[in-house]
């Protein structure tokens, strides 16, 4: 099975600042890296999906990239409405993996 | 408007059995990879199940194969995941989810989720 592992688990962070949040896979994936955020009580929504494509309706400062075994997300300026906790998923192969979540928290 | 409604969970006793229903519209059921995600109370998400188009190919995560069944009836636009010996550690909202059309492997549509309590 592909292991993902996030980092940070958390970090603290003010409007307007850039963040950036890694995930690595225990094996290389050649497609289905995906990024998602979920705010408390509701469901995941997609942000990023093959790495580095922006979800239709998702605001252009989130944007992905990477390959292999090493991906990023990043958020340009940090709005009020980011603070949340985000998730990557890799789909490369079955079972599909999610990695612990990086939870966005307001400076 | 493409939606995905989830029905079905509630309070079961440890080893006993649940069937979830996710119901879809507004879009073409029988063209999309379909999954269960769960997430327990405080945790992060953990894929469960998936099912293809077809019902050709059906995966599980080990923490439920052998108890777990995902199917669907793309007659009537549903997806189902009957669970059986229930254990305190299956207590989790379920969300169902569809994936992007092939071949890009992601979710993009997600029900409201539907919770479910295994507790004697």
């Amino acid at each position: 099975d592909i292991q993902m592992t996030q980092s940070p688990s958390s970090v603290s962070a003010s409007v307007g600042d850039r963040v950036t949040i890694t995930c690595r896979a225990s094996q290389g994936l050649s497609s289905g890296l995906a990024w998602y955020q979920q705010k408390p009580g509701k469901a995941p929504k997609l942000l990023i999906y093959s790495a580095s494509s922006l979800q239709s309706g998702v605001p252009s400062r989130f944007s992905g990239s990477g390959s292999g075994t090493d991906f990023t997300l990043t958020i340009s300026s940090l709005q009020p409405e980011d603070f949340a906790t985000y998730y990557c998923q890799q789909a490369n192969s079955f079972p599909r993996t999610f990695g612990q979540g990086t939870k966005l928290e307001i400076k | 408007e493409v939606q995905l409604v989830e029905s079905g969970g509630g309070l079961v006793k440890p080893g006993g059995s649940l069937r979830l229903s996710c119901a879809a519209s507004g879009f073409t059921f029988s063209s999309y990879i379909m999954n269960w995600v769960r997430q327990a109370p405080g945790k992060g998400l953990e894929w469960v199940s998936s099912i293809s188009s077809g019902s050709n190919y059906i995966y599980y995560a080990d923490s439920v194969k052998g108890r777990f069944t995902i199917s669907r009836n793309n007659a009537q636009n549903s997806l189902y995941l009957q669970m059986s010996s229930l254990r305190a550690e299956d207590t989790a909202v379920y969300y169902c989810a569809r994936d992007k059309p092939q071949p890009i492997y992601a979710s993009d549509i997600w029900g409201q989720g539907t919770m479910v309590t295994v507790s004697s």
